[in-house]
C-alpha cells in the first residue's frame, strides 16, 4: 500500500464547477506539495503546505495533520485547469525525498 | 529563462544502449533530486544530491544507473546496457536549503527526459 494515496483517479468536470481532490497519508509527515501536471510531462509546484490552508487564485490547498489529510479545492473550475494534480508529501524523517500519490487527471469540459 | 532544464527531452534508444541524461537545475540551488515517472504513475525518488555529494540513492537504482553531479551545478544520469523496463519520463528537480536537515524548501521541477528503449 502506498503511503499516499490520491482519490479520485479520475475526475471530470463541467466549466465553472467547484472541484475538490483528496490525499491521505499514512505516516508522520513534515510537510506536503500538491503539484500540477501538464501533458508532456513537466510539473509545477502548485502549494507546499505542513498546517492550515493556503490559497492563491482560484486554488485552495487544506491540511488536516491529525486526520493525516489534505484537499486541493479549484473553485470556478475552467478548461485551462485540466491536468494531473499529484500529491506529494516528506515523510519524517526524510528530510527532502518526496513521496508521491499517482495523481488526479482532471478533465474540465466547457 | 532561468528554470531547472533537462536534455534531451526525448530519447529513443535501442535496448542494449548506454544513455545519458543531463540536468542543469536553478543556478543557486543547492539540492539536486531525480525521479522517475512510469505511465499512469506518480514519480519515484531515484537519487539525491547536496551540493556534488551524493547523499541517498533509491534500490530502484540498479547498477546500471549511475549519476553524478561533479562541480555542484548540473547533473548526469546514465543508464548502462537499457532495458525497456526503464522506459519512463526522467524528472529532475532543484531547491535551495538554507539550513542542513530543513524539509520545507521548493522543490522546482524541470520538463522532464522522456526515454524510449525499443
Amino acid at each position: 500500500k502506498n503511503e499516499v494515496e490520491q482519490s479520485p483517479q479520475n475526475l471530470t468536470a463541467q466549466e465553472g464547477e467547484f472541484i475538490t481532490i483528496n490525499c491521505s497519508y499514512s505516516v508522520g509527515i513534515s510537510a506536503l506539495h500538491w503539484l500540477q501536471q501538464h501533458p508532456g510531462g513537466g510539473i509545477v509546484s502548485l502549494f507546499m503546505l505542513s498546517s492550515g490552508k493556503k490559497k492563491h487564485g482560484r486554488l485552495i490547498a487544506t491540511i488536516n495533520i491529525q486526520e493525516k489529510h489534505s484537499s486541493l479545492h479549484i473553485t470556478a473550475s475552467h478548461p485551462r485547469d485540466s491536468a494531473v494534480y499529484i500529491c506529494a508529501a516528506i515523510l519524517r524523517g526524510s528530510n527532502y525525498k518526496l513521496t508521491f500519490g499517482k495523481g488526479t487527471l482532471l478533465t474540465v469540459n466547457p | 529563462d532561468t528554470g531547472v532544464s533537462q536534455d534531451p527531452r526525448h530519447k529513443i534508444t535501442k535496448r542494449g544502449q548506454n544513455v545519458t541524461f543531463r540536468c542543469d537545475p536553478i543556478s543557486e540551488h543547492n539540492r539536486l533530486y531525480w525521479y522517475r515517472q512510469t505511465l499512469g504513475q506518480g514519480p519515484e525518488f531515484l537519487t539525491y544530491f547536496q551540493n556534488e555529494a551524493q547523499l541517498e540513492k533509491s534500490r530502484l537504482l540498479s547498477d546500471r544507473f549511475s549519476a553524478e553531479r561533479p562541480k555542484g551545478s548540473f547533473s548526469t544520469l546514465e543508464i548502462q546496457r537499457t532495458e525497456q523496463g526503464d522506459s519512463a519520463m526522467y524528472l529532475c528537480a532543484s531547491s535551495l536549503a538554507w539550513t542542513s536537515g530543513t524539509s520545507t524548501d521548493t522543490q522546482y521541477f524541470g520538463p522532464g527526459t522522456r526515454l524510449t528503449v525499443l
